[in-house]
This record gives C-alpha cells, structure tokens and sequence, in this order.
C-alpha cells in the first residue's frame, strides 16, 4: 500500500541555517505529494505541494522537488528563522480520497 | 473567515461512555475526513466522505462511527470508547474541484480535539 517516510527528529538548527527534511514514497500510481507544517496548538497547514514529476513546489522560501526516479520530496531552505518552528508532515495522495501522512519531523530553530 | 470548527477541544472521559466530536466546515467542501495523530505514527485516516451520506473507511476504522447528513457537518462517533482511543483527532476538508478532479486540493484542518479515555 502506499506510504510516506521521512526522517526522524527532532532536528534543532541555529537562524539562517540551511534546512533539510528527507521524504521518501511509496505508491502504486503517480501521487500527489504535500509538506504541511503544524504550528504549536493547530492544524496543519499546506506549505508547498508537487502534482507530478519533476514538480517543484515552493512557498515562504521553502522547496522541495517531486523526483520519481528517488521516489522522493525532501524539503529544503536555505536559511530558516525562529517562525520556522514547527512540526512538518510530508503526504501524498493518489485518489484524493486517501492521503497518507508521515510521522512528522519537529524543527526548533534557535536565535 | 473561511474555518474548520471542531468541539470539543478537550475532554477526558471514560471507558465505555459514548461521546460525538463534531466537525464543521463553511467552505461549501464536499470532501471532509478525520484522522487521528499518536506520537510516532504521524496522522492516520479514520475515514472520509466525498459527500453528503457518502462515507468510507480510512486506515483506521475500528471503534469509529461517522455520519454525513449535512454538507457542512462531519461528526465522529465513539460508541465505546476505549483507552487506546486516547489520541488528538483532526477533522478536515477539501472541494473536489481544481486541477486533475480536484485530487490536489488542499486540505484545511481544524485545530483539533485532544481526547483523553481513561
């Protein structure tokens, strides 16, 4: 069945540090892919997503590349701040039915 | 302002004593679904529903009753709740329009509801 592993955590980075978030897939078809980013007492929120191949999805400086050859969607950027903080899901979907979530990597940045 | 409305936020309850978590939208989605999120194991899907009395079963369904009677409202369902349903529960929803049939639409969550069955 489909799935979505990305890296373990927590991960504690100084300001203006350089980011990086592993998310790896599996999937039967040609999913979707999604970074959503949760903020301390809320919902998640989408961040970026990718639709198919080769896709870069990008927002408030954050990117991340839908590479089907690595089966991958690693989030990325260059130079994160102490707002960064948060917990971050990569998912994917194929149906738009069913979405699959990581188990969430926690970010601190520090000042 | 366009929002996911869960309640209640917070409740401890015990083993056995049913209890309904509501879940409204004002966006006009079709689509809406809950999950669950436990340390470890990220969200998980409990179920789901493209639209009104149209229902289906995510990941997780056991121990878990849903209903969709009206567009705007999802509520979940716990006949018998059970200690390993101690989790923080997420409603959420889509519209099934946009590109591909809608099946990149974004998801809005609402701000969860923190469980507790002792």
């Amino acid at each position: 069945g489909d799935s979505v592993t990305q890296m373990e955590g927590p991960v504690t980075l100084s300001e203006e540090a350089f980011l990086t978030i592993n998310c790896t897939y599996t999937a039967t078809g040609y999913p979707s892919l999604f970074w959503y980013v949760q903020y301390p007492g809320e919902g998640l929120q989408l961040l970026l997503k990718a639709t198919k191949a080769d896709d870069k999805g990008s927002n408030k400086g954050f990117e991340a590349t839908y590479r089907k050859e690595t089966t991958s969607f690693h989030l990325e950027k260059g130079s994160v701040q102490v707002s960064d903080s948060a917990v971050y899901f990569c998912a994917l979907s194929e149906s738009g039915n069913q979405f699959y979530f990581g188990t969430g990597t926690s970010l601190t940045v520090i000042p | 302002e366009a929002q996911v409305t869960q309640n209640p936020r917070y409740l401890i309850t015990v083993t056995g004593k049913k209890l309904t978590v509501t879940c409204s939208q004002n966006m006009n989605h079709e689509y809406m679904s809950w999950y669950r999120q436990d340390p470890g194991l990220g969200l998980r899907q409990i179920y789901y529903s493209m639209n009104v009395e149209v229902t289906d079963k995510g990941d997780v369904p056991e121990g878990y009753k849903v209903s969709r009677k009206e567009k705007r409202n999802f509520p979940l369902i716990l006949e018998s709740p059970s200690p390993n349903q101690t989790s923080l529960y997420f409603c959420a929803s889509r519209s099934l329009g946009g590109d591909r049939g809608g099946r990149t639409g974004e998801l809005f969550f609402g701000e969860g509801s923190r469980l507790t069955v002792l």
